[in-house]
């Protein structure tokens, strides 16, 4: 198993271009998760989904939006990207809101210039 | 408001030598607290847990202590190893209805030969 898969793992954007970050877990989670870490910073949620069909705010949700695309994958889409939005990115899943066990992928490293 | 932290950005210690990695937390109502593990260029791995009733908890070879009374958590790992240098950082999660998990900023430990 591969646990939890991102893609790409890192990208360099200029201002006001768009992406999509790919996430896709194996583990049949039902919940999965979007997290950015900044230095000095601690993990911050930016959206969740607690299970597939639904999908939340998290901390930090201005300048992007999400699809869960089925009950394995779940993208993360910066519609104009800002240079505060450079950042890692990490997605994460669990078994129904388990936050107590979440499965990290290994992220993706954005800068945005 | 709520916050996690921890009190060193750094900690250095010899191949073999007991680490002790501090965190202190504001939020008396978290249910539990976590310690994760993040190796360069992967995600967070968690590594023990311990719930808000207990005051220590061992896992192989690291020890959670929890004192409640300071708002403190501690991480201790025996017998530290080249394999043990990373980002560690604690966490604190609050089970209510609206359940969230708050990151700390995280501390590097580097191991010396």
């Amino acid at each position: 198993n591969a646990g939890v898969t991102q893609t790409p793992k890192f990208q360099v954007l200029k201002t006001g271009q768009s992406m999509t970050l790919q996430c896709a877990q194996d583990m049949n989670h039902n919940s999965m998760y979007w997290y950015r870490q900044d230095p000095g910073m601690g993990l911050r949620l930016i959206y969740y989904s607690a299970s597939e069909g639904t999908t939340d705010k998290g901390e930090v949700p201005n300048g992007y939006n999400v699809s869960r695309l089925n009950k394995r994958e779940f993208s993360l889409r910066l519609e104009s990207a800002a240079p505060s939005q450079t950042s890692v990115y990490f997605c994460a899943s669990s078994v129904r809101g388990a936050l107590l066990s979440l499965h990290f992928g290994n992220g993706t490293r954005l800068t945005v210039t | 408001g709520e916050s996690v932290g921890l009190h060193l950005p750094t900690l250095s210690v010899q191949e073999g030598d007991n680490s002790i990695i501090n965190c202190a937390y504001s939020n008396s109502a978290s249910d539990y607290f976590i310690w994760y593990k993040q190796e360069s260029g992967k995600g967070p791995q968690f590594i023990i847990d311990i719930r808000s009733n207990m005051d220590k908890r061992q896992g192989q070879r690291v020890t959670v202590l929890l004192n409640k009374t300071v708002k403190h958590l501690s991480l201790q790992i025996a017998a530290t190893q080249p394999g043990d240098s990373a980002v560690y950082f604690c966490a604190d999660l609050n089970t209510g209805a609206n359940s969230k998990l708050t990151f700390g900023k995280g501390i590097t430990l580097s191991v010396r030969p």
